[in-house]
């Protein structure tokens, strides 16, 4: 399985401040993902990397989300500015490169945006 | 537009008793996982089911999926209490060619009472 380590845990920010957040993996895992995840909802994929590169970026909100991945392995998500319904968890999730590609989901960090 | 959705939202049930959850999705994939997470936590991966007829059973859980019918289901047989938590279906649809996008169900909460 693999290990996610994802920083902050947790943050309190007021509209309009912006935020990041940061997604390290283990190496070797050359796709990636970030999920928003509303409380009460299911998690909804904001962007694929394929090591270095966007594979699917096509529901991040472009005018206030950005996201990269350092040398195809740590990812950093940002937010600015940040809105009320930005308050979420956001997941990072590499792809596991066992006998069957599996997602698996970091602690994530929880954002309230006040 | 694609929609993955789970049945019950809720479901509370006794310790001891068997009960099914749906998860019904309505474009054309072979392959589905199912994920549970605890409150507070993150997703872990229980199942993935890679085609027609496939049948995956761990402990008190079992999961199968009929690819023609676009339904899967998570079969709980006497359940104890430790199966509470909130369980998601997720939908691997092939994006440019590449597999491995997740689209995640409503989820279903579930309460084992004793």
């Amino acid at each position: 399985e693999a290990g996610v380590a994802q920083s902050p845990r947790y943050k309190i920010i007021e509209k309009r401040q912006s935020v990041a957040f940061w997604c390290n993996p283990i190496s070797g895992h050359a796709t990636l993902y970030w999920y928003q995840q509303i409380l009460g909802q299911g998690p909804k994929l904001l962007i694929q990397f394929q090591n270095n590169g966007v594979v699917d970026d096509s529901q991040l909100p472009k005018d206030r989300f950005s996201a990269e991945r350092l040398k195809g392995v740590d990812s950093t998500l940002k937010i600015q500015p940040a809105k009320l319904e930005d308050s979420a968890v956001y997941l990072c999730a590499p792809l596991g490169t066992g006998y069957v590609e599996t997602q698996y989901f970091g602690p994530g960090t929880r954002l309230l945006v006040l | 537009e694609l929609k993955v959705e789970q049945n019950p939202l809720f479901l509370s049930m006794q310790e001891g008793k068997n009960y099914t959850i749906y998860c019904n999705y309505s474009t054309t994939s072979d392959r589905l996982y199912w994920y549970r997470q605890d409150p507070g936590k993150s997703l872990e991966s229980l199942f993935v089911l890679l085609s027609n007829g496939a049948v995956k059973q761990e402990g008190r859980l079992m999961a199968s999926l009929d690819t023609k019918a676009r339904l899967s289901t998570l079969h709980i047989t006497a359940a104890v209490h430790d199966l509470s938590a909130t369980y998601f279906c997720a939908v691997d649809i092939r994006f440019r060619g590449a597999t491995n996008k997740l689209i995640f169900g409503t989820g279903t909460l579930l309460a084992v009472q004793p």
